[in-house]
Order: structure tokens, then sequence, then C-alpha cells
């Protein structure tokens, strides 16, 4: 069965950077596109970008371009998200969800979780 | 950006059918699926609908989903205890070249 387990929470000080890991299992890795998105408390989910997982090019929302960026490691069936600059309304969970590479694309799998606490 | 409107707050008893909008534009709902995920308390969304009526397996036939034009629907017929929980409809948006999320909606079972 498909799974995706990510790595554990985190507490960073303003400024620095995060990586936060999603190893994939179940299916063929580099056939399908990994999605990151996050959820600040109480607030709506917020999408930040993809990777295809196959020849690893990727697309990030605008409003996190120049600080977010997704890699993978094939051989290792593992997606990573860095986020840099961090600030304290970075404070969220952050999800990894897979995806199709061709529409009609929607998340069907999603990872655990990994919050990310900003705080001097 | 384009913005995703859902109502904050849905209610119904057990046994019931609630009905949850979404409306976006002509870049994300107006030329892509809508789909639908649940998000039980503390724990991650689950894809509910995609491709604006298509269940996954494992989804009860008590949840279905439309589409019109700009707009789309979530109905849940023959509520549950275990259906409280919030539901974001997230389509495709083109101008974002990514998915796009409403604001959810939180579903209380009285």
């Amino acid at each position: 069965q498909v799974q995706l387990v990510q790595s554990g929470a985190e507490v960073k000080k303003p400024g620095a950077s995060v990586k936060v890991s999603c190893k994939a299992s179940g299916y063929i890795f580099t056939s399908y596109a990994m999605h990151w998105v996050r959820q600040a408390p109480g607030q709506r989910l917020e999408w930040m970008g993809w990777i295809d997982a196959g020849n690893g090019n990727t697309k990030y929302a605008q409003k996190f371009q120049g600080r977010v960026t997704i890699t993978r490691d094939t051989s290792a069936s593992t997606v990573y998200m860095e986020l840099s600059s961090l600030r304290s309304e970075d404070t969220a969970v952050y999800y990894c969800a897979r995806a199709n590479n061709w529409k009609p694309r929607y998340l069907d799998y999603w990872g655990q979780g990994t919050l990310v606490t900003v705080s001097s | 950006q384009s913005v995703l409107t859902q109502p904050p707050s849905a209610s119904g008893t057990p046994g019931q059918r609630v009905t949850i909008s979404c409306s976006g534009s002509t870049s994300n709902i107006g030329s892509n699926g809508v789909n639908w995920y649940q998000q039980l308390p503390g724990t991650a969304p689950k894809l509910l609908i995609y491709t604006n009526n298509q269940r996954p397996s494992g989804v009860p036939d008590r949840f279905s989903g439309s589409k019109s034009g700009t707009s789309a629907s979530l109905a849940i017929s023959g509520l549950q205890s275990e259906d409280e929980a919030d539901y974001y409809c997230a389509p495709w948006d083109d101008s974002l070249n990514g998915p796009i999320f409403g604001g959810g909606t939180k579903l209380t079972v009285l």
C-alpha cells in the first residue's frame, strides 16, 4: 500500500532553514509527482510547490519562490522540502502529498505531517 | 491570485443531508475538475472526491460531488457523527499551476 512517511517535528530560530523529508513506498516513485502543502494554525491549506519525481522538474508557488527548494533522491524514494529565511509566520504543519504528473491532478495520498515551529 | 470561497461552517443532525458549496473562477473550477478533501481533527487531509464526482476506493457513496460553471458542491447524505471534520475544495488552478484550496468548511454533527 502507498505510504508517505515524513520526518519529525522541528524547532527553528527566525532566519534559519528547515529541511523536511518524505519517504515514499508502495508504488513506483518516479512515476508520480510530489507536492508540498502547509497549514498554519487555524488556517487553510496552502500549496507550496511540487516536483516531478521522474525528471526532477519543479514548480513553486510565487509566494515561496526564492525561499523554497524541493529535491528528490530516487535511490531512497525520498523527497525533500527546504524552506529558508524562516519567520514566525512559517510556523505550520507541512505535508507532502502524491499526485499524477498529468491531468486530472489530485493529491491522492498524504504524509502524516511535520510540525515546524519558528520561535526565538 | 484566485480565491476559492466556502462557507466557514455547516451543521446537521444524524441522518440528514448537508451540502457544502465552493465558488471559484474560470482559471480553477471553470477549467479543471474539483477535488474535495476531508480533514478529521488532528490528522492529515484525505482525498474524498476527485474530478468533480469520483470517489476513491473506500469512500462511502454517502459522499457525492458536483460542478456547474465556476461553482461546485459536496453533498453528504445519511450524516454520521464520524463525518464531523473540515472539508476543503481544491481544484487545479491554471494561473497558479498548482492546486488552490478553499478556506475550508467545518462540519458539525449536532
